[in-house]
């Protein structure tokens, strides 16, 4: 069975400050994905990014970077000099690769509150 | 916008009603997904159909039931509607049946029953 842990029910922190959001995951598969979904308070599930078990790189988009660690089967995100666009439930999701294997798996979610 | 369309955004109705949500995958996507989320679960994941035949089934009641049409979209049918499936629900499309596919949601049909 799949499961994602994301710790932090809640963050709050102000504008500019850098912010990372905690995810942990377990699986008995040794091939799959692992995603990054936004839900800002209109309510649409808005894809981040999607990593691939093999793929241990960080990856940086503008002021969003992931860390991903086999090791400690983690897959961080980071939000650097936060916004306040950037409020909204964050939303870490794993999907094995084995056979019959289709659907996501989602973490609690993270609420990331930015205060002007 | 994620290319994915759900109707209607909003609904209301009364407990034992049965109700029909619609969902137009993005242009291309053969495979769709139902998703539920609500406070106590979480986002869990219902049922998927690929080209019109169902690939796999989640935590879904028997009182829900769904199909894919020859267009691709996709209807999720709740019936005997009770107060505890007052939920969001949405739909994902994805490119094929691969699990590595990236799932796209739409923005959703926020369902009440009162």
């Amino acid at each position: 069975a799949q499961k994602v842990t994301q710790a932090q029910t809640e963050i709050s922190v102000v504008e500019k400050e850098d912010v990372t959001l905690d995810c942990v995951y377990e699986t008995r598969d040794t091939t799959y994905y692992l995603f990054w979904y936004k839900q800002p308070p209109s309510g649409e599930l808005v894809f981040l990014i999607r990593r691939n078990s093999f793929d241990e790189q960080n990856e940086i988009s503008g002021r969003y970077s992931w860390n991903f660690q086999k090791s400690t089967s983690s897959f961080n995100f980071t939000i650097t000099a936060s916004q306040v666009v950037d409020s909204a439930v964050y939303f870490c999701a794993l999907n094995p690769s084995g056979a019959g294997s289709y659907q996501l798996t989602f973490g609690k979610g993270t609420k990331l509150s930015v205060i002007p | 916008d994620s290319g994915v369309t759900q109707t209607p955004k909003h609904l209301i109705t009364a407990t034992g009603q049965r109700v029909t949500l619609r969902c137009s995958p993005r242009s291309g996507d053969l495979s769709v997904y139902w998703y539920q989320q609500s406070l106590d679960q979480g986002l869990q994941f219902l049922i998927q159909y690929y080209n019109g035949e169902e690939r796999a089934k989640g935590n879904i009641l028997e009182r829900f039931s769904a199909q894919q049409f020859p267009d691709l979209h996709s209807e999720l049918n709740l019936s005997s509607l009770e107060l505890g499936d007052s939920a969001l629900y949405f739909c994902a499309s994805s490119a094929s049946s691969a699990s590595t596919d990236t799932q796209y949601f739409g923005p959703g049909t926020r369902l009440t029953v009162l």
